[in-house]
């Protein structure tokens, strides 16, 4: 099984601000995904990217998909408190499984 | 809209135990799931289930099993409950197709065991 180490474990800012998270594996990704999880609920998926050097935007979140495929970021711009939560990333093993990263748990202060 | 439901939010139960997680899921999906979620561990697979009947042992799965008697329906059982299996429970379902791997959780049941 792969593993996925994301970063910074924990993130706290103020809202306006913008915030980057990563996550790096030692070995190539086939595909990542990004999940986030608010409080009190199950993690939702956000997006899946494939290609190495990839970009995908999601209004003010933007995905990167490293070059090599073995790092992906994150980024958040002008952060609202309704971005508060755990964000995963997560590695297909095979046809069924996912293995997921640890998480960064983001809070954006009002 | 996709729907994934676990049978208790909240649950307390004794050492020694019997206790049963219910999921059910709304979305005609043959795969479902049952993850752990520990503080800086992330997400765990204890087991899962490609088909009805079948099932097969995640990376966790000691004291734990797992019942699918119905495609919608995917129990987790401990079949005797300790202190260190207090913890959330994720329940998922996903689509068998190639190239298809988003995974649908339910909200979770955090379940504490004294």
């Amino acid at each position: 099984t792969q593993l996925l180490e994301q970063s910074p474990q924990f993130l706290s800012i103020q809202e306006g601000e913008n915030l980057t998270v990563y996550c790096n594996s030692s070995s190539v990704f086939s595909s990542l995904q990004w999940y986030r999880q608010e409080p009190g609920e199950g993690p939702v998926l956000l997006v899946t990217v494939v290609t190495g050097g990839e970009v995908k935007k999601l209004k003010r979140l933007t995905f990167q998909f490293g070059d090599a495929r073995k790092d992906s970021s994150l980024h958040i711009t002008a952060a609202q408190p309704g971005d508060t939560g755990l964000y995963l990333c997560a590695e297909r093993s095979n046809d069924y499984k996912l293995s997921f990263g640890a998480g960064t748990t983001v809070t954006v202060r009002a | 809209d996709v729907k994934v439901t676990q049978s208790s939010r909240y649950l307390v139960k004794r050492t020694g135990e019997k206790v049963f997680l219910e999921c059910v899921q709304d979305m005609d999906h043959e795969n479902m799931f049952w993850y752990r979620q520990d503080p800086g561990l992330g997400l765990r697979l204890i087991y899962f289930s490609y088909d009805v009947k079948m099932k097969e042992k995640g990376d966790i799965p000691e004291g734990y099993s797992v019942s699918r008697e119905k495609k919608e329906r995917f129990s987790l059982i401990l079949e005797s409950a300790s202190t260190n299996q207090t913890s959330m429970y994720l329940c998922a379902s996903s689509l068998r197709a190639q190239g298809v791997y988003e995974q649908y959780f339910g909200p979770g049941t955090r379940l504490t065991v004294t």
